[in-house]
């Protein structure tokens, strides 16, 4: 079993529509999380972090369920850019300050 | 806020040939970079953790004496990629972490794309 999963995708969906991405961890000891954006051949960016009680930036909401080993991320009203790739990932301590990546979700927000 | 830069950004050469990719944190000192492979369509694999001053750390199945990695100064380190060949082709990428014993955020290198003929 991988240590983070994630539904590939491709997500299509139209602009203004809310999308939801999944993603669970193996690792209970895990300790931090994390979205990450990456656009086609470029490096990934830091989107938000997610913390136990739930985040939102603007647009962007991320939830965490430890007891699930479940991360979420919604994205209310999609545009145009938010077309990328999603990276779930999880950093724990005990294991050499590594983040570990999940495979990613492509969404295609289309006009 | 912190910028990491890689040099070069993408590099074509011949089988068997070396290439030097660096990696520089050009406004903070990093203790610790990492540098990442990712294969179109996949996620990001991490390498090796290399530190200032020591060792670099492999992961499981990347050969070190294939993937030279030198981190001599707090802004700098470098992967070298000896006797490449055609499967070592992909997106590398490294990240630098600030200075501090708890976690702190990886920045990341805009990405160095090496292709091998």
């Amino acid at each position: 079993r991988k240590e983070v999963e994630q539904d590939p995708g491709p997500f299509n969906v139209p602009e203004g529509a809310t999308v939801a991405f999944n993603c669970t961890y193996s690792n209970s000891a895990s300790q931090s999380f994390f979205w990450y954006r990456q656009d086609c051949r470029k490096e990934p960016k830091l989107l938000m972090s997610v913390y136990s009680s739930g985040n939102e930036d603007g647009r962007f909401t991320a939830q965490l369920n430890r007891a699930s080993q479940y991360i979420s991320l919604l994205i209310r009203d999609s545009k145009l850019s938010d077309s990328a790739t999603y990276l779930c990932v999880v950093y724990n301590a005990g294991n050499n300050r590594k983040l570990i990546w999940g495979l990613g979700t492509s969404l295609a927000v289309n006009p | 806020g912190a910028v990491v830069s890689q040099h070069p950004s993408w590099v074509i050469c011949k089988s068997g040939t070396s290439v030097k990719i660096e990696c520089r944190s050009l406004d903070f000192q990093a203790t610790t970079m990492f540098w990442y492979r990712q294969f179109p369509k996949q996620s990001l694999m991490l390498m090796a953790t290399s530190n200032e001053g020591s060792k670099a750390t492999y992961e499981q199945g990347v050969e070190k004496d294939k993937f030279l990695i030198n981190h001599a100064s707090l802004t700098l380190s470098t992967l070298t990629v000896t006797s490449a060949h055609p499967e070592d082709s992909s997106f590398y990428i490294c990240s630098a972490s600030l200075s501090g014993g708890a976690f702190r955020e990886q920045f990341f290198g805009p990405g160095t794309r090496l292709t091998v003929l």
